[in-house]
């Protein structure tokens, strides 16, 4: 199965700044998602990031807050800009797996704590 | 609309107690895919099962097994004789899309404590 590798796993960030979150995969693959679960809560997706192509954001998610590239099939970044309290979340890329029982695989996801 | 219930938001229970995790669907879609995923202390989401709307067969694998009843729309987990290391957040996903489209929708997640 596809193996994510997701980084940072954690971070402490200021109020006002941004972070970006990366996201490789040890395969090739169409599309890459990428979600938020604030604390406690289920996972909500963000957008979806397609090779070559803009990312389809989900209502609640706008590209200036959420920037997103896709610069190959392996890669993805996604940036949380100018960040509050309120981004304080796990992020998690996600990608559908082909080989075997078809699945969504996700990347171990990055803690951002903004304060 | 797509719509996951977990109704159950704690469960806790004593090792070796067995305890089953309800997932109530809804869609209109015929074709469609649920998913369980556990999430450990770590945070990770690591893939259980997926069972597609049109294969109704319960599935064991070891110490868990899935009872898909589609005419309660319900897909509920269960884990026989429970561990310590089974305490993690459990997460059942409803998809409708799949090569074209992601229409993943994730329940609320039911947290489980097993006590030693």
């Amino acid at each position: 199965s596809a193996v994510i590798s997701q980084k940072p796993s954690r971070d402490i960030c200021q109020r006002g700044t941004s972070l970006t979150i990366q996201c490789q995969v040890d395969s090739q693959v169409t599309m890459m998602f990428w979600y938020r679960q604030q604390p406690g809560q289920s996972l909500t997706l963000i957008a979806t990031a397609n090779q070559g192509s803009e990312a389809t954001y989900e209502s609640g998610f706008v590209i200036d807050k959420f920037p997103i590239s896709r610069p190959n099939l392996t890669f993805s970044t996604l940036t949380v800009s100018n960040m509050s309290p309120e981004d304080s979340s796990i992020y998690l890329c996600s990608v559908l797996v082909d080989r075997g029982p078809l699945r969504y695989t996700f990347g171990s996801g990055t803690r951002l704590t903004v304060v | 609309a797509q719509k996951v219930t977990q109704a159950q938001t704690e469960i806790s229970v004593v090792e070796k107690e067995d305890v089953t995790l309800d997932c109530v669907y809804e869609t209109r879609d015929t074709t469609y895919y649920l998913f369980w995923y556990k999430q450990p202390p770590s945070g990770e989401l690591v893939f259980l099962i997926r069972r597609n709307s049109f294969d109704e067969q319960n599935e064991i694998s070891g110490r868990y097994s899935w009872n898909f009843q589609k005419s309660t729309s319900s897909f509920n987990f269960t884990i026989t004789a429970s561990q310590v290391v089974d305490s993690a957040v459990y997460f059942c996903a409803l998809s409708v899309g799949w090569n074209n489209n992601n229409d993943m929708r994730f329940g609320a997640g039911t947290r489980l404590t097993v006590k030693p």
